[in-house]
């Protein structure tokens, strides 16, 4: 069964502190992954979007790398604001009969002043 | 904002009931997804419609139904809803169908339905 795992659960961090997020997966063959960012109560957010061939993309402060070979991706938000308070989803699709997204629970980040 | 639409933003109704949610695509997107978000199962696609036509399904339950109309707008409808019907459902769109088949296609989200069964 396809798998997608998300750690931390949840984080606190201070504002200007950089963090990271780590996104385990599971699911072959492998053809995307994707971050999205989720206020809550309100609808995901594409953030990056990564497929085999590529092992690290930016979008302003978000940093996601890939290691399709250990099957781990990680964001790494960068000088935190209080707007990055939200919860954050990797999100697996396979190729083939896996095609169907997996989705990971999400880690919340909570970002102080 | 995101271009997607969906209404009603809160849903109120009874087991048993039947409700359609609706959601409109982003201007030019033919490609409409649905999810449901819970608090113990996170967020499941259910399914997707391309230019009208069913093109991949998930976890939709039989009581699920969906469909994409020639104006592009789809509707959710679920009906003999149960107390764990209860959830966020989500619409997204993107360009075209490629993006379950690995496409590089951003999606787009709506910003919810939130569904209570009482």
């Amino acid at each position: 069964k396809n798998q997608v795992e998300q750690s931390p659960q949840s984080l606190i961090i201070l504002e200007g502190k950089n963090c990271t997020l780590q996104c385990n997966y599971t699911v072959s063959p492998f053809s995307n992954l994707r971050w999205y960012k989720q206020d809550t109560g309100r609808g995901p957010v594409s953030l990056t979007i990564m497929t085999f061939s590529e092992n690290t993309k930016s979008n302003g402060r978000y940093t996601a790398t890939l290691d399709a070979d250990t099957k781990q991706s990680s964001l790494h938000i960068t000088a935190s604001q209080l707007s990055d308070s939200a919860s954050y989803i990797c999100v697996v699709s396979g190729r083939g009969g896996s095609y169907i997204p997996t989705f990971g629970r999400g880690t919340s980040l909570i970002v102080h002043p | 904002d995101s271009g997607v639409t969906q209404t009603p933003k809160h849903l109120i109704t009874a087991t048993g009931q039947r409700v359609t949610l609706r959601c409109s695509p982003r201007s030019g997107d033919l490609s409409v997804y649905w999810y449901q978000q819970s608090l113990d199962q996170g967020l499941q696609f259910l399914i997707q419609y391309y230019n009208g036509e069913e093109r991949a399904k998930g976890n939709i339950l039989e009581r699920f139904s969906a469909q994409q109309f020639p104006d592009l707008h789809s509707e959710l409808n679920l009906s003999s809803l149960e107390l764990g019907d209860s959830a966020l459902y989500f619409c997204a769109s993107s360009v075209d169908s490629t993006m379950l088949a690995g496409g590089p296609q951003t999606q787009y989200f709506g910003p919810g339905t939130r569904l209570l069964v009482l």
